[in-house]
């Protein structure tokens, strides 16, 4: 089946900091790819959804400035969480999907952040 | 009102027993279902798409009522190794991708 990887699985760091999280499909080509964000206990909730070639869609209520996403390639999209503050400590997942494919997203591993 | 409601449980059942979880949905324009599994601190897996016509994958049935925006799955002859969060999705467009997932039921079968 196709595989999404993420990288890292966990960072730790300081607040005020910037943090980039990759997002890479290693064997199928993702022109989509969508970002979330689960805090404990709480469902997923998509964050924005990112475009190869173009700018990423964000939903309500998320900052663009402070999340900023770029899809540079068709395996690779990158989060990055600027200027981190403790409340942005959560569990970010990204998914794909295979092109044409309406029903399955494939998800990567996870990254757990926090901020100190 | 959520979009996607569930009962987040725990459900706390032996091993072999029979457990139904349910969902509903607002949005009457969403068209397609999914349920997927979570275990502790890992992303999400698809277990089964849903589909209007009810499916069955092995132990597990799903059913979709359109009429009453109510999803649900039913897990037969439960296994340990069935304990983990049950997520219901919903895709918010006609053709798939925006996924809007419920909070989770918790199932946790014990021997």
């Amino acid at each position: 089946g196709a595989v999404v990887s993420q990288h890292p699985s966990w960072v730790i760091c300081k607040s005020g900091t910037s943090v980039k999280i990759e997002c890479r499909s290693l064997d199928f080509q993702a022109t989509t790819m969508f970002w979330y964000r689960q805090f404990p206990k709480q469902s997923l909730m998509l964050m924005a959804t990112s475009n190869e070639g173009s700018k990423a869609t964000y939903e309500q209520g998320v900052e663009k400035d402070k999340f900023l996403i770029n899809h540079a390639s068709l395996t690779l999209s990158t989060l990055t969480v600027t200027s981190a503050h403790p409340e942005d400590s959560s569990f970010y997942i990204c998914s794909a999907g295979l092109a044409g494919d309406r029903d399955e997203q494939f998800f990567g591993p996870g990254t757990r952040l926090t901020v100190l | 009102r959520k979009e996607v409601e569930q009962d987040p449980g725990p459900f706390n059942v032996p091993e072999g027993a029979t457990v139904a979880f349910n969902c509903t949905y607002s949005n009457s324009a969403s068209q397609s279902f999914f349920w997927y599994r979570q275990d502790c601190r890992k992303e999400p897996k698809l277990l089964m798409s849903v589909y209007s016509s009810g499916n069955e994958d092995g132990r597990f049935t799903a059913q979709l009522n359109r009429a009453s925006q109510y999803i649900s799955l039913l897990i037969r002859d439960s296994k340990l190794s069935d304990s983990a969060t049950y997520l219901c999705v919903v895709a918010r467009e006609a053709y798939g991708n925006k996924l809007v997932f419920g909070a989770g039921t918790i199932l946790r079968v014990k021997s």
